[in-house]
């Protein structure tokens, strides 16, 4: 059990770039859950997946952002024309059913 | 929507105090889990309480899980440096995603 890892830890992009983040959750998971958390705050649900569907996005997903778990394992969150709003720390976890693990997130500054 | 109010905001420390901390919800939650928070690092599960009542410990750490389902608390006991940081408590309602709390800020009294 490697635990939860996400890449890159850190992403610096200028405004109106395009970003993607990686996360590998524990493998025997089936739920795998992406998270936002601002300076200050308690993470913010995004959206999760069981397995490969993807059954709930949280209306902070907008429609610049897309996540993707293809085969059920490893997840990706793309963040289309970045806004420096989008600046947070983008956590993922997994469980079997709550999110129990969480990775070390991906911190994203958007200049 | 679902909202938790944990309290308090920070508190001080010294070494050898219990400290407590509890969050209070406007839903009913079906499960609640507190959780660590160290800089730069992602939350780190402590304890999770599944039933109403519940109370379970690990190591200095103890919670529980309110009859209501409205609300739970963590206690640290013979607290050392080590246990600065912030906690988070968090509650489910269908056991899926997630709502966190703040956070309660935990300091060292110099």
């Amino acid at each position: 059990d490697t635990g939860v890892s996400q890449n890159p830890r850190h992403k610096i992009t200028k405004r109106g770039q395009n970003v993607t983040f990686r996360c590998d959750p524990i493998s025997e998971h089936n739920r795998l859950y992406w998270y936002r958390q601002t300076l200050g705050q308690g993470p913010e649900f995004l959206t999760y997946f069981q397995n490969e569907a993807q059954l709930e996005k949280s209306r902070l997903l907008s429609d610049r952002f897309s996540a993707e778990r293809p085969k059920g394992s490893f997840s990706t969150l793309e963040i289309q024309r970045t806004e420096q709003g989008d600046s947070a720390m983008y956590l993922c976890a997994s469980g079997w059913d709550s999110p129990l693990h969480f990775g070390n997130g991906t911190r994203l500054t958007v200049t | 929507g679902q909202q938790l109010n944990q309290s308090p905001q920070s508190m001080f420390i010294q070494e050898g105090e219990d400290v407590s901390m509890n969050c209070t919800s406007s839903s009913i939650f079906n499960t609640w889990l507190w959780y660590k928070q160290d800089p730069g690092e992602g939350p780190v599960l402590l304890i999770a309480l599944y039933k109403a009542g519940e109370l379970t410990s690990n190591g200095r750490l103890t919670a529980q899980f309110g009859i209501t389902r409205k609300d739970s608390f963590l206690n640290i006991s013979a607290s050392i440096p080590s246990d600065v940081g912030i906690y988070f408590c968090a509650g489910s309602e269908y056991g899926n995603k997630l709502v966190f709390g703040a956070g309660t800020i935990l300091r060292v009294k110099s």
